[in-house]
């Protein structure tokens, strides 16, 4: 049984670029989660869907950022222009409705 | 909105000694609180959680208790082994629709 996927597992670009992160949660599971981790701010929550729909946006931190999941088993966080303070590891992570999340492996963003 | 606070942010026990984590939250509507492990690199995972209708949960050498009245919940990890060094993050969740808020994480070292 698949767990959480997500891709690329790396990213290193240039500030200013574009950056898509994908995510493909387990099949069945109905809320996906996008979390930033950092040294210094730690495991934040930046958005999560339930049933495909975005519930609450507030943990994004600028309108550079943005988040879709066209579908159940797909969701991509997509950052518009990147910025060295962009840096971190995004994972995502997804649960039955209210249910115990699970999290995908994480994609290590290096913005330069 | 809950918040949650998880103390200490290090500990380091000697291999065999007991280790206890703590942590307490704000919003009295919580009433799901896992314990997530994260190693060195790797993905936070899921190692124990327990819902507001019980006090205490056991599974093997992991436990954890709650305290509702006084809003707080604690993680009691007995004959550390090395492999138990990890970060540990405790959560909450934030609503009914299965957000958690997780605390800043403690930094468990187990000395051989």
């Amino acid at each position: 049984d698949a767990g959480v996927i997500q891709s690329p597992r790396h990213e290193v670009t240039e500030m200013g670029q574009e950056v898509t992160l994908r995510c493909k949660p387990i099949s069945g599971h109905n809320s996906l989660f996008w979390y930033r981790q950092t040294m210094m701010r730690g495991l934040e929550l930046l958005i999560y869907f339930n049933n495909n729909v975005p519930i609450d946006d507030s943990g994004m931190p600028e309108d550079r950022f943005s988040a879709k999941m066209p579908n159940a088993s797909f969701s991509t966080l997509k950052i518009q222009p990147s910025e060295p303070r962009d840096s971190a590891v995004y994972f995502c992570a997804s649960s039955p409705l209210a249910g115990e999340q699970y999290f995908g492996p994480g994609t290590r963003l290096t913005v330069t | 909105g809950e918040n949650v606070e998880q103390h200490p942010s290090t500990l380091s026990v000697q291999e065999g000694d007991s280790a206890v984590i703590k942590c307490t939250y704000s919003d009295s509507a919580s009433n799901y609180f896992p314990w997530y492990k994260q190693e060195l690199g790797k993905r936070p995972q899921l190692i124990i959680d327990i819902r507001s209708n019980v006090g205490e949960k056991k599974d093997q050498r992991i436990a954890v208790t709650l305290n509702k009245t006084a809003k707080h919940f604690s993680l009691h990890i007995t004959e550390t082994q090395p492999e138990d060094s990890a970060v540990y993050f405790c959560a909450a969740n934030g609503g009914s629709q299965g957000n958690l808020i997780f605390g800043k994480g403690t930094k468990l070292s187990v000395k051989p």
